[in-house]
């Protein structure tokens, strides 16, 4: 699987737009891009995956470059309960490697 | 829908004894599950993957006497972690493989373990 690379740290205001972005210059053309957050103390919770085409659901919508090599995931208003650690993990098989993330931090 | 539970929520244990963590598909079948370690503030680790009626693989580092994984069906996996000692204290997280949507995987709330 590709390496990711994101930002350790964000913050961002209630009620604005969260843009987390995940680099994965390496990312072969059959590995799928997924998000996934973790709320202190608990499981991961699935957001949203893509392979070439922007997604959108109703948590989020995540933006994959043309060229495969970054994407963003766009929380578009951000809640004091968005408060977690995001991971950007870029996959083709079973396995999910989870990286650092990103530990976003929303505030009022 | 694709909910993942995980039983029990905590346990606290003496060294020496056996802890059996349980991982349930609760609307979903699921042929792979997964399981995951956490230590504070670093991130999961994947410790092994569990397909139902065959031997789980391990990842590189783990011990799989130590740490013995059963998935006798589509919608339960087990862990049990054999002869506890202090350093096997953390957060062991599982999730489960929902087939036919892009092999997205759920995962469950996490077992907080602490040997004493």
């Amino acid at each position: 699987d590709a390496k990711t690379t994101q930002p350790p740290s964000m913050d961002c205001a209630e009620g604005r737009a969260a843009n987390l972005p995940c680099n994965h210059s390496t990312i072969s053309g059959n590995e799928y891009v997924y998000w996934y957050r973790q709320i202190h103390s608990q499981g991961p919770q699935y957001i949203i995956h893509g392979l070439k085409n922007n997604e959108t659901n109703e948590m989020a919508s995540l933006i994959i470059t043309e060229d495969r090599k970054s994407s963003t995931l766009i929380l578009p208003h951000a809640t004091l309960r968005d408060t977690a650690v995001y991971y950007c993990i870029a996959s083709n098989t079973d396995k999910l490697i989870f990286g650092t993330g990103t530990r976003l931090q929303v505030f009022p | 829908g694709a909910v993942v539970s995980q039983h029990p929520s905590w346990v606290i244990c003496k060294s020496g004894t056996s802890v059996k963590i349980e991982c349930r598909s609760l609307d979903f079948q699921a042929t792979t599950m997964f399981w995951y370690r956490q230590f504070p503030k670093q991130s999961l680790m994947l410790m092994a993957t569990s397909n139902e009626g065959s031997k789980a693989t391990y990842e590189q580092g783990v011990e799989k006497d130590k740490f013995l994984i059963n998935h006798a069906s589509l919608t339960l996996s087990t862990l049990t972690v054999t002869s506890a000692h202090p350093e096997d204290s953390s957060f062991y997280i599982c999730s489960a493989r929902l087939q036919g949507a892009g092999e997205t995987q759920y995962f469950g709330p996490g077992t907080r373990l602490l040997v004493l």
